[in-house]
């Protein structure tokens, strides 16, 4: 069982280049979400998802685009970087009550 | 829209003294509330948790929380911090009926000096 993984671990863009980040679980779970974190803020919420094939807005999702097109990945997209998206990424994931988090994505826009 | 404060950023300790980090929420409804631990280099993990019941909740690692309704608090605490309890943590909270949508403070970075 390895819980939720995430793919890359670190990359480095130049601006106006996209790429995808996967999260993948295996715990059969309905929610997944997408998190940025920036220090001092927190994790803020990118875009979410409450099962397969739906997909919502979370608090920041201006430059992201997400797809859940089967239950147990959830994919966050970047169409065109900008430096302003350097971050940690972080997937979770929960059925009930307790999000399980990834280890995250450093992504630097250069 | 939900907010979470953190009000200490930076706490430095020496090991053995108390640690107590203030968390305060603004919704007025029913919450649920968490406390995250981020270690150096690692992903998130669950401290503790609140639903309902005794506001006293005990955690992993020595951790407890005490739900103050009248407050908006939840303040995380333990008796003799240790050097491996360097982290950084975060205060969560969804409201009652949000879809488990967590909103996170800012965090607190602890160091505890050996």
């Amino acid at each position: 069982n390895a819980g939720v993984t995430q793919t890359p671990k670190f990359r480095v863009l130049k601006t106006g280049q996209s790429m995808t980040l996967l999260c993948a679980q295996d715990m059969n779970h309905e929610y997944m979400y997408w998190y940025r974190q920036d220090p001092g803020m927190g994790l803020r919420l990118i875009h979410y998802s409450v099962g397969e094939g739906t997909t919502a807005k979370g608090e920041v999702p201006d430059g992201y685009n997400v797809s859940r097109l089967k239950k147990q990945n959830f994919l966050l997209g970047l169409e065109s970087a900008a430096p302003s998206q350097t971050s940690v990424y972080f997937c979770a994931s929960t059925s009930t009550d307790t999000q399980y988090f990834g280890p995250g994505t450093r992504l630097t826009v250069l | 829209a939900q907010s979470v404060s953190q009000h200490n950023h930076h706490v430095i300790l020496s090991e053995a003294a108390s640690l107590e980090l203030g968390c305060n929420y603004s919704y007025g409804g029913t919450v649920n509330l968490f406390w995250y631990v981020q270690y150096p280099g690692q992903h998130l993990q669950l401290l503790l948790k609140y639903f309902s019941g005794d506001p006293l909740v005990k955690g992993i690692k020595g951790f407890e929380a005490e739900f103050i309704k009248s407050k908006f608090s939840f303040n995380l605490r333990k008796p003799s911090v240790q050097w491996s309890d360097t982290a950084e943590y975060f205060c969560a909270v969804t409201e009652g009926n949000a879809g488990n949508m967590l909103t996170f403070g800012g965090g607190t970075r602890l160091m505890v000096k050996p």
